[in-house]
């Protein structure tokens, strides 16, 4: 079975805040990718990051940074410096390699940045 | 500003009328999407096409019809719905086929209200 968990329903942090969002995933697979999205008050779905199962390399992208183990199954994404732009709904999926390439998606977690 | 633009961004219908929600991509991706979104929910998967062919229909209800006039249009035509069809539909591009890598560039969304 494929499944993608993030606890966090929701989070409320004070702007500069490093805040970090957890996503489980769980998959049979060997090749997968993951990925994470964001989703504004606007409604547009905006992809942030997609790592495949054989780069356990960490991201840095300015203020985002994404941590991945395999060895937990865990794809973490952490913002620093949180900023009110940030608040918005995020999204982790996993997609398998096989013939059904259906992204599987996470709850989201809501997270809300506070001046 | 999003490269996949979706019309219109709300509309209302009654449970008789028949609607049409349109999106367009100039970006060249060969693989259009329909999600449909409940709040505080992840997107469900609705249609795929790839290269203007219908690849996946995830067991949609018939009164949900697609389709893709070509390669950078992509509508989905609304007949008879019931008030549970109430969600955001959010349009969705790729640049390779059904089977990609997830990467996907949505639109804003069509906010549908069936009364």
């Amino acid at each position: 079975a494929q499944k993608v968990t993030q606890a966090q329903t929701e989070i409320s942090v004070v702007e500069k805040e490093d805040v970090t969002l957890d996503c489980v995933y769980e998959t049979r697979d060997t090749t997968y990718y993951l990925f994470w999205y964001k989703q504004p008050p606007s409604g547009e779905l905006v992809f942030l990051i997609r790592r495949n199962s054989f780069d356990e390399q960490n991201e840095i992208s300015g203020r985002y940074s994404w941590n991945f183990q395999k060895s937990t199954s865990s794809f973490n994404f952490t913002i620093t410096a949180s900023q009110v732009v940030d608040s918005a709904v995020y999204f982790c999926a996993l997609l398998n390699a096989g013939n059904n390439r259906k992204l599987i998606w996470g709850l989201g977690t809501s997270l809300a940045v506070n001046p | 500003d999003t490269e996949v633009t979706q019309t219109p961004k709300h509309l209302v219908m009654g449970m008789t009328n028949k609607k049409s929600l349109k999106c367009e991509q100039h970006m060249g991706h060969r693989a259009m999407y329909w999600y449909k979104q409940k709040a505080k929910k992840p997107p469900e998967l609705m249609f795929v096409y790839s290269y203007e062919k219908l690849s996946i229909n995830e067991s949609v209800p018939s009164r949900f019809s697609p389709e893709c006039p070509n390669s950078s249009l992509l509508n989905l035509h609304l007949h008879a719905l019931q008030p549970e069809d109430s969600a955001l539909y959010l349009c969705a591009s790729s640049p390779w086929t059904a089977a990609n890598t997830g990467e996907l560039f949505f639109g804003e969304g069509s906010r549908l209200t069936v009364l």
